[in-house]
Order: structure tokens, then sequence, then C-alpha cells
């Protein structure tokens, strides 16, 4: 069965830094593209980050360009979102999700997600 | 507001049909067949149901169909059933350096 589990997240001061993990199973995670797509309480979904099988490519929303950065590990079947610079607007439930690429050029479709994690930026 | 459009709500009855719009421009939606719509039931993450305008992954129910024309997509639930209340989202690739745009969400209800 495939899994996906996030953690790493909580409350974080505005300008402060986050690292979110999310740990997959039950399928071969190096040959996947995958994302993270964030949703803002009571708000429609965002999509955030992408990164390819490998690692080699990252894809950033303008929103959050700059400030964030995607890695995996796939030694450790293990997908990575650093926060640096963090605002009040980044507050949401992050999901990390498998996705397909179009032509390398950025993310499709979202198939499956993790159950997510909260992260809240106040102070 | 959300880059892809679609009305806040929809409702029908227990075995009724509906349809979820979703619009969008040439950049996004009209421009390629890579719009994909997801069911959100509260407290819960996103489930894909369609891709590629009209694909339907395996375990998700024939009742869901996609389409497209033009600048807008839909979503048609069949023979509706209370299971079906929750949220939905329509998504499509964009050219634009958003890379993917979500529409705002309709919230279906099941009288």
């Amino acid at each position: 069965e495939v899994q996906l589990l996030e953690s790493g997240g909580g409350l974080v001061q505005p300008g402060g830094s986050l690292r979110l993990s999310c740990a997959a199973s039950g399928f071969i995670f190096s040959t996947f593209a995958m994302s993270w797509v964030r949703q803002a309480p009571g708000k429609g979904l965002e999509w955030v980050s992408a990164i390819s099988p490998s690692g080699g490519s990252t894809y950033y929303a303008d929103s959050v360009k700059g400030r964030f950065t995607i890695s995996r590990d796939n030694s450790k079947n293990t997908l990575y979102l650093q926060m640096n610079s963090l605002r009040a607007e980044d507050t949401a439930v992050y999901y990390c999700a498998t996705s397909t690429m179009v032509r390398g050029k950025g993310p499709n479709w979202f198939d499956p997600w993790g159950q997510g994690t909260l992260v809240t930026v106040s102070s | 507001q959300s880059a892809l459009t679609q009305p806040a709500s929809v409702s029908g009855s227990p075995g009724q049909s509906i349809t979820i719009s979703c619009t969008g421009t040439t950049s996004d939606v009209g421009g390629y067949n890579y719009v994909s719509w997801y069911q959100q039931h509260p407290g819960k993450a996103p489930k894909l149901m369609i891709y590629d305008v009209s694909d339907r992954p395996s375990g998700v129910s024939s009742r869901f169909s996609g389409s497209k024309s033009g600048n807008t997509a839909s979503l048609t639930i069949s023979g509706l059933q209370a299971e079906d209340e929750a949220d939905y989202y329509c998504s499509s690739y964009t050219s634009s350096s958003t890379l993917v745009v979500f529409g705002g969400g309709t919230k279906l209800t099941v009288l």
C-alpha cells in the first residue's frame, strides 16, 4: 500500500524557518516526481513545489520562490521542504503527493496525497 | 482570487446528476489537456478523481466523468450518492511561471 507521511509542522514566528519531511513507502520512491501542495485554513489548494525523480530538477510557485527549497533523499525514501523567511500567509496544511510531470516543464496531476502537516506562522 | 473559476456550491438529490465547471484561459485549461479533479472530504486529504481531462484512476467510480470545451473543463457526477458530498477542486498545468493553478473549490451538497 502506498503511504506518504508528513512531519515537521508546528508553530513558528514570522521570519523563522521550518523543515518538513515526507516519508514514503509502498512504491519505488526514486522513480516518481514529488510535490508539496498547501491549503490555508478554510481555503483552497495551492501548489508549492515539485522535484524530479532524481532530484536534478526543481520547480517552485512564485509565492515561495527564493524562500523554500525542495529536496529528496532517495536512499531514505524521504522528501523534504525547507521553509525560510516564513510569513503569516504561509500558514497552511502542507501535503506531499506523488506527481506526474508535463514533459519536464512542471507538475500535472497529484496522486496519492499524504495526510498533511500543519504549519502555523504567528508571533 | 483563484486562477481557475469554479462555482462556490452546487447541490443535487440522490440519484441525480450534477456538473461542476472550471473556467480558465488559453494558457491553462484551454491550451492543454492537463486538467485534473480532486475530491476532498472535511479534514481529509484530497483524492484524485479525474486526470488529463477525462481519464479516471483505477478504483474511482465510473459515475465520475470529465470533459472540456474551450477554456472550460467540467466534472460530472451521475447517480449522486450521499458519500459524494465533499469539496471538489480542479487543477491545470499552465504555461505561466505559476506552472500549476487550482480552482477555488466547489462544495457539493447532496440534498
